[in-house]
């Protein structure tokens, strides 16, 4: 089966600068690739997404970036704020209805 | 407002005795999937379906049961829960297809003694 691999397991950063996490996945099925952003004491909630015929998508200080054939995308955060301090999912998903999840990353902004 | 509902929100019981956690959308939506969502593991699919009356595995179906014979709820059934079940539990629906976004529930959290 799949298997997404998540890295840092946790980031601290000052506000202002950048963060960026990375993903690994196995499948080459997976052709769906979404962040989700989680709030303490809430549900998983999509901050951005990334299919397998697109290398890169941008919205405002949010961007990811896929590569295929190395199996990895990643997500970055540019002039992060104390309020992106939560934890980020990234997954992959396949047309048949499976999602996998990778382990998180607990993001920390530092005021 | 679109959303998705999940009773109870908090639940301890005792090992053996079946419950039941509902999930429920407005938005019309085919795809509907239980996570659960231990530290350190982030979310682990248990199972999910594609539309009514069809239901498939995830990673870590064992001891869970589920079924889908409406479009709007899609309940998560412990027959006999054991302490290892003990977690927070995660219900998502998305539109159509798979590969769409998921909308999560507020999640459950379930002790079992």
């Amino acid at each position: 089966g799949e298997n997404v691999e998540q890295h840092p397991s946790t980031l601290s950063v000052q506000e202002g600068d950048s963060a960026v996490i990375k993903c690994t996945y196995s499948d080459s099925a997976s052709n769906y690739f979404p962040w989700y952003k989680q709030e303490l004491g809430k549900g998983p909630q999509l901050i951005i997404d990334i299919r397998s015929n697109v290398g890169e998508k941008k919205d405002q200080r949010i961007a990811v970036t896929l590569n295929k054939t190395a199996k990895h995308f990643s997500l970055h955060i540019t002039e992060t704020q104390p309020e992106d301090s939560a934890v980020y999912f990234c997954a992959a998903s396949t047309n048949a209805g499976k999602s996998t999840f990778g382990d998180g990353t607990t993001l920390t902004v530092k005021p | 407002e679109a959303q998705v509902t999940q009773n109870p929100r908090y639940l301890i019981t005792v090992t053996g005795k079946k419950l039941t956690v509902t999930c429920s959308q407005n938005m019309n939506h085919e795809y509907m999937s239980w996570y659960r969502q231990d530290p350190g593991l982030g979310l682990r699919q248990i199972y999910y379906s594609m539309n009514v009356e069809v239901t498939d595995k995830g990673d870590v179906p064992e001891g869970y049961k589920v079924s889908r014979k409406e479009k709007r709820n899609f309940p998560l059934i412990l027959e006999s829960p054991s302490p290892n079940q003990t977690s927070l539990y995660f219900c998502a629906s998305a539109e159509g297809l798979a590969g769409q976004e998921q909308y999560f529930g507020p999640g459950t959290r379930l002790t079992v003694t």
